[in-house]
């Protein structure tokens, strides 16, 4: 049975292009969680969707991102025109159900933006 | 809001000496806590958990018990060895209404285990 597959694993963009990561829940799973890691931090909540439905975006910077689920493929994370900022490690993670269901992560994408 | 606060590392021990990495939270209501790692490169692993008070968390040697008294959800284990080294992260997960799905980390120790 598969784990949480992200990928790519190492992304490299310049400043101002778009960046595309996608997530595959493990099978079973319908709901999806992004997380954010700086450099030396901890992780930080972004956003959690259900197939063809955001949730919750309260983490999501305003600008720039985007998230969805849809009903077939991958959760795609967006992040248009970057920048350096964005440089991060970027963690999917999924459950069956959402509120107390352990959440499965996969093993990150790493954008750098140069 | 929910926050959770770690122990700063790096935290550096020899092998079998005895480990604790605090943590403590706020939060309102009756969160879950967890314990998560984190090899190098890798992605995040659930070590333990406890959903309610008093409860103790175990797993390959490690243990942490949910304490409300004092907010706390300290890290132990007995006697490390060198494949522990890696960073440990404490999180938690509200009880209430929106903050139930999404969980919040602290900025993670990092445990490095020498012979």
């Amino acid at each position: 049975n598969a784990g949480v597959m992200q990928n790519p694993r190492h992304l490299v963009r310049r400043r101002g292009q778009e960046a595309r990561l996608r997530c595959s829940p493990m099978k079973g799973h319908s709901h999806v969680y992004w997380y954010r890691q700086l450099p030396e931090e901890g992780l930080k909540f972004m956003v959690y969707l259900q197939k063809e439905n955001i949730i919750d975006e309260s983490g999501m910077p305003k600008e720039r991102f985007s998230a969805e689920f849809p009903k077939e493929g991958p959760s795609i994370l967006r992040i248009q025109q970057v920048v350096r900022g964005d440089s991060a490690a970027y963690f999917c993670a999924s459950s069956s159900r959402g509120d107390s269901y352990e959440q499965y992560f996969g093993p990150g994408t790493r954008l750098t933006v140069t | 809001g929910n926050s959770v606060t770690q122990m700063e590392g790096p935290v550096t021990l020899s092998e079998e000496a005895f480990l604790t990495i605090n943590c403590t939270y706020t939060a309102t209501g009756y969160p879950s806590l967890f314990w998560y790692v984190q090899y190098p490169g890798e992605g995040l692993q659930l070590l333990l958990k406890a959903t309610k008070a008093d409860d103790k968390g175990s797993n390959k040697g490690f243990e942490a018990t949910y304490r409300k008294e004092t907010t706390s959800f300290h890290l132990e284990k007995g006697s490390v060895q060198v494949s522990d080294s890696a960073v440990y992260f404490c999180a938690l997960r509200g009880s209430n209404t929106g903050t139930a799905s999404k969980l919040t980390f602290g900025t993670g120790t990092r445990l490095q285990v020498t012979l």
